[in-house]
């Protein structure tokens, strides 16, 4: 089946040490999200990759950066994790047309110590 | 203004009642609306998309929209204590958004046995 594959689905890093997540896609779709999302809120969106152009949302902090190697990968870097920064982090694709849904991960739930 | 409102709730029906859940948006250029469904814990899980005046319905599931109103609703009929979850309304196309998915901060649903 199609899916979108997020490792590690739990993640326990150290504050101040520099954690990856992964996402993967079979979907072959264009673009890929990364959405950050806190307890009773909405996902917030933090930057998205349209093949292999890169954006990145204005209020998005320096700390977060990402990687797309290939169409089926993409990364999340957080290089300093503060406290503020345990969430769950979930990944989407889509075709890129607005008509078309995003298709999320299961998402990697991250607690920093 | 919130650009994607929706009631917080807890909305608590019935088994085997209709719930109905309801979302405006504020960007009238919106042009595809999406609900999805989310477990506590779990990553948001697409139920259903709307893109034209009127009903589309899919199983228990029915998705009003009216542009004029600029609503959106679900109706879930005969719920199920399956159904117990966080509903989120997600809309694209407008000028701020483009292709890029602004979400409500999701209605609790909650179906009593």
């Amino acid at each position: 089946d199609a899916m979108v594959i997020q490792n590690p689905r739990y993640q326990v890093t150290q504050f101040g040490k520099p954690v990856t997540l992964s996402c993967s896609q079979t979907l072959n779709h264009n673009v890929m999200y990364w959405y950050q999302q806190k307890s009773s809120q909405a996902p917030k969106l933090l930057f998205h990759y349209y093949d292999k152009d890169f954006n990145n949302e204005a209020d998005t902090p320096d700390n977060f950066q990402s990687r797309r190697p290939n169409t089926s990968f993409c990364f999340l870097d957080i290089r300093s994790p503060g406290l503020g920064d345990a969430a769950m982090y979930l990944c989407a694709t889509s075709t890129g047309d607005s008509r078309m849904a995003q298709y999320f991960g299961p998402g990697t739930r991250l607690l920093v110590l | 203004q919130k650009e994607v409102e929706q009631n917080s709730g807890p909305l608590s029906v019935p088994e085997g009642a209709i719930a109905s859940l309801n979302c405006t948006y504020s960007d009238r250029g919106s042009q595809s609306f999406f609900w999805y469904r989310q477990y506590s814990g779990k990553s948001p899980e697409l139920i259903m998309s709307i893109y034209s005046n009127g009903d589309k319905e899919d199983g228990r599931f029915t998705a009003q929209l009216n542009k004029a109103s600029q609503y959106v609703s679900l109706l879930i009929r005969d719920s199920q204590p399956s159904d117990s979850a966080t509903y989120l309304c997600a809309v694209t196309g407008g000028k701020s958004s483009g292709d890029k998915l602004t979400f409500g901060t999701g209605t609790r649903l909650a179906v009593r046995p």
